[in-house]
């Protein structure tokens, strides 16, 4: 399977905690991607990069922060926990050339209680 | 603004049946349109379409993109239980690299 493995694979925190997701790729590509999943919602985009310290907001950014100090991990965080943060959360890579498909992880179960 | 719509939102089949799921999409810079199929853990890649007309086939699966009514379809002939799942479409834009997401179509096939 493709080099991308996402930690943890489930969380229970507390309101109001901050929170560190962790996507670590093999692969050496540049472009790398956080999505949450919803019901109803589908997967919607919090962040996404296309380089070391190159890093973009999507359509559901508030609330999160995100860094990338290396090619192959990309961190999401969580500041302050809220309910509303209770998903699903995917990590995605893509290659360089035009015809690369989108690979994801296998997702981190977050609960915020 | 950018958007993905998949119809249905459900769809309950026999096993045999043959389905069509839609997907339209209103999206500046279109590069390419994607399909996933989704069993309770991550997507996995099924089709990726970037010209009209050409069908791509895996198996019982194909699907076709028509880039001058913006839509593209997944059939699935002789469905059988282990095809029921979500199936997402997605379309990635030019330059912007991030997919765009519809909200998926839940296939459940009963034997």
């Amino acid at each position: 399977d493709a080099g991308i493995t996402q930690s943890p694979r489930h969380k229970v925190t507390e309101t109001g905690t901050p929170v560190t997701l962790r996507c670590h790729q093999t692969e050496n590509h540049r472009y790398m991607y956080w999505y949450r999943q919803d019901p109803g919602h589908g997967l919607r985009l919090i962040h996404y990069s296309y380089g070391v310290k190159d890093t973009d907001k999507g359509e559901v950014s508030d609330g999160y922060s995100v860094s990338r100090s290396k090619t192959e991990d990309f961190l999401l965080t969580l500041e302050s926990a809220t309910s509303s943060q209770t998903s699903v959360y995917f990590c995605a890579i893509r290659g360089d050339r035009e015809g690369d498909g989108y690979t994801f992880g296998s997702g981190t179960r977050l609960t915020v209680v | 603004e950018d958007k993905v719509v998949q119809s249905p939102l459900s769809l309950v089949v026999h096993e045999g049946d043959t389905v069509t799921l839609n997907c339209s999409y209103e999206v500046t810079n279109f590069r390419s349109l994607l399909w996933y199929k989704q069993e309770k853990k991550a997507p996995t890649f099924l089709f990726m379409l970037t010209s009209s007309g050409i069908e791509k086939k895996s198996g019982r699966l194909s699907s076709i993109l028509d880039k001058k009514e913006l839509f593209s379809i997944l059939n699935i002939t002789a469905t059988q239980t282990g095809d029921s799942a979500v199936y997402l479409c997605a379309v990635a834009r030019q330059a912007g690299t991030a997919l765009i997401f519809g909200k998926g179509t839940t296939l459940s096939v009963s034997s």
